[in-house]
């Protein structure tokens, strides 16, 4: 079975400052990685995935992820945080394959202090 | 134009009761989901559909029915409703069952039940 662990239910970072959100997942097969964000009261959107290739994966909004195989993790940075990224995110997994069930992890939620 | 809706946006009910929720995607895409997000933001699929075939079912009451009349609709209907059904219910649509598809989500439906 996978599993996601989202370290820290909430983030608190000032303006302009470095965001990073940490993801360790648990699969035994080689996984796929998503980041999802959620503003409030809207539904998911998706940020970012890795499949295959490239381990840094860039997406919107400036957001990038890194996966380390050796420390299974995904973690997802942005250099400058702005006051519009205040927004829950979420990392999800999936095993591939036939297998196309996304697990999420519980979430961290992200303020932005002016 | 609105990728995927839900209807209603709230829903407010007694228990013992029996409710739908609509979901309708214009995005041509052959898979459609349920997910349920309860009070801590855990986000749990519980259905999912290709081609108005189910193909995930996860360990839901079978108070719970999914109905696909068509390939761009996924209503749920829940019988004999709860207190622990209170949740946000959130539908999705993707290309296809493939992994790597990104799954679009609706803005959520909240239901309380009293």
């Amino acid at each position: 079975a996978q599993s996601v662990t989202q370290l820290g239910s909430h983030v608190s970072v000032s303006e302009g400052a470095l965001v990073l959100l940490r993801c360790n997942y648990s699969s035994s097969v080689p996984p796929y990685l998503f980041w999802y964000v959620q503003y409030p009261n809207q539904g998911l959107q998706l940020l970012l995935k890795y499949t295959t290739g490239a381990t840094l994966v860039k997406g919107i909004n400036g957001f990038e992820a890194e996966f380390k195989k050796s420390e299974t993790s995904f973690h997802l940075t942005k250099p400058s945080a702005h006051m519009s990224d205040a927004a829950e995110y979420f990392c999800a997994v999936s095993r591939g394959g036939s297998n196309y069930k996304l697990t999420f992890g519980k979430g961290t939620l992200l303020t932005v202090n002016p | 134009d609105t990728a995927v809706s839900q209807t209603p946006k709230y829903l407010v009910t007694q228990m013992g009761n029996d409710k739908s929720i609509k979901c309708e995607q214009n995005l041509g895409h052959d898979t459609m989901y349920w997910y349920k997000q309860d009070s801590k933001k855990f986000l749990k699929i519980m259905f999912s559909y290709n081609n108005k075939e189910l193909i995930i079912n996860e360990t839901v009451p079978n108070r719970f029915s999914p109905k696909s009349p068509d390939k761009a609709h996924l209503n749920l209907h829940i019988n004999s409703l709860e207190l622990g059904d209170s949740a946000v219910y959130f539908c999705a649509s993707s290309q296809d069952v493939g992994v790597d598809n990104e799954q679009f989500f609706g803005p959520g439906t909240r239901l309380t039940v009293l």
